[in-house]
């Protein structure tokens, strides 16, 4: 079986500060995906891509930035952090219309 | 856009009962719908899909599909302690890759 592993599992930063998160899998899935949790709001897609080099634009997609320069590869950037922002960052994985596999998420804390 | 609603917001069935989570969607053009299982801690893990209107039963679990009314519904009979976790339904839009969540419903199952 595979596996989906995000790093770091806990983020602290500061305001104003750009912050990377990244996401390894290695079930050879295209379609990878950056989704935002917050409570009660449900998850919200920030970034997805299809393929390698590929990037597209989800609902929540300003203020971060993504990459993908490998298949197996996929990092999203906060560009500048907010204070007091508090979220679990997911990503995911799939072959185009089939479930998504999840990472077990990156917590972020900004004071 | 594509919106995902979901009731009730939190809910509380004693152990062996029944637990019935409900979720309404906009897109009329909708395929996919899957229900994702969310324990604390960890990544939403697919539970179940369907596809076609009618009822799709898979052990405990019974997801219920009517397009026409816009409504996805899941039931878990005889509830155990361990199906406390936040639920959510997805919904596959006419965009093809891209699935939208919904809010969540958190489910405490009370032994």
């Amino acid at each position: 079986g595979g596996i989906i592993t995000q790093t770091p599992k806990f983020l602290i930063g500061q305001e104003g500060q750009k912050l990377t998160l990244k996401c390894q899998q290695n079930f050879n899935h295209d379609t990878m995906y950056w989704y935002r949790q917050d409570s009660g709001k449900g998850l919200r897609l920030i970034y997805y891509s299809i393929t390698e080099n590929d990037l597209q634009k989800g609902d929540l997609s300003e203020g971060y930035d993504a990459s993908r320069e490998k298949k197996s590869s996929f990092s999203l950037t906060v560009t500048s952090a907010q204070k007091n922002e508090m979220a679990v960052f997911l990503c995911a994985s799939s072959t185009g219309d089939s479930d998504y596999t999840f990472g077990s998420g990156t917590r972020l804390l900004v004071i | 856009q594509q919106k995902v609603q979901q009731s009730p917001e939190s809910l509380i069935v004693p152990e062996g009962g029944m637990a019935s989570l409900n979720c309404t969607f906009s897109d009329r053009n909708s395929q996919y719908f899957w229900w994702y299982r969310q324990h604390s801690g960890e990544g939403p893990k697919a539970l179940m899909s369907i596809f076609s209107n009618g009822d799709k039963k898979e052990g405990r679990f019974t997801a219920h599909l009517n397009k026409a009314s816009l409504h996805v519904s899941l039931h878990i009979k005889d509830s155990q302690p361990s199906d406390s976790a936040l639920y959510f339904c997805a919904v596959n839009s006419n965009m093809g890759y891209k699935l939208t969540f919904g809010t969540g419903t958190s489910l405490l199952v009370d032994p």
